[in-house]
């Protein structure tokens, strides 16, 4: 079974729309780290945020926020006034107390066009 | 501070060749994992190694093999290449082997193609 699962394949918006990522996880363990990550097409993995299981306040950071809500074991994470910079693969990814494994999702591809 | 960083950038073999892909970690980092990406999937762990031992493995075959050298920088080596394992290989590397997920860095990735 798919521990992460990213249900959104592609999206694209017009520069200044706000949208939302959507990553839902499954795990049975009870400490846990969610992340998520931007792949431009260079390649490269950019490390945006890290949660652990215990703390569930939203954290915005500039035009990002992501907002935890372990009820529906969901980790959304928005961008406000989208840019075309923004444009790029977002992964989210989850890695279970005791273990040093990432689990990833199948990433969503943002395109904003401007 | 330096990044994770890759060597070579792109490979090309044929089937059945064997490759070894290298990785530098992040200054003060001690941990590196490997991951595989296809064309359109995410990452998927390899395995990680820390203490220049193997600290955890995915479902790969054994022809997946690595190494951790004392500076902390590190090898993947896979043997007898098949066509499915043309990829991104993504090295990246965290700040310590304990059992708390720290946050890994990624290098730039190296594209293997196996024709």
């Amino acid at each position: 079974a798919q521990k992460v699962t990213q249900a959104q394949t592609e999206i694209s918006v017009v520069e200044k729309e706000d949208v939302t990522l959507d990553c839902v996880y499954e795990t049975r363990d009870t400490t846990y780290y969610l992340f998520w990550y931007k792949q431009p097409p260079s390649g490269e993995l950019v490390f945006l945020i890290r949660r652990n299981s215990f703390d569930e306040q939203n954290e915005i950071s500039g035009r990002y926020s992501w907002n935890f809500q372990k009820s529906t074991s969901s980790f959304n994470f928005t961008i406000t006034a989208s840019q075309v910079v923004d444009s790029a693969v977002y992964f989210c990814a989850l890695s279970e107390g005791g273990s040093n494994q990432f689990y990833f999702g199948t990433g969503t591809s943002l395109t904003v066009i401007p | 501070e330096t990044g994770v960083t890759q060597s070579p950038t792109h490979l090309i073999k044929t089937r059945g060749q064997q490759v070894t892909l290298r990785c530098s970690s992040q200054s003060g980092h001690n941990t590196v994992s490997w991951y595989q990406q296809a064309l359109g999937q995410g990452p998927q762990f390899i395995f990680q190694y820390y203490r220049e031992e193997e600290n955890g493995r995915g479902n790969f075959p054994p022809r997946f093999s690595g190494l951790q050298f004392p500076n902390y920088s590190s090898e993947l080596n896979v043997n007898a290449l098949e066509l499915d394992d043309s990829a991104l290989y993504l090295c990246a590397s965290s700040a310590s082997g304990s059992l708390r997920a720290d946050t890994q860095y990624f290098g730039p990735g190296t594209r293997l193609t196996v024709l």
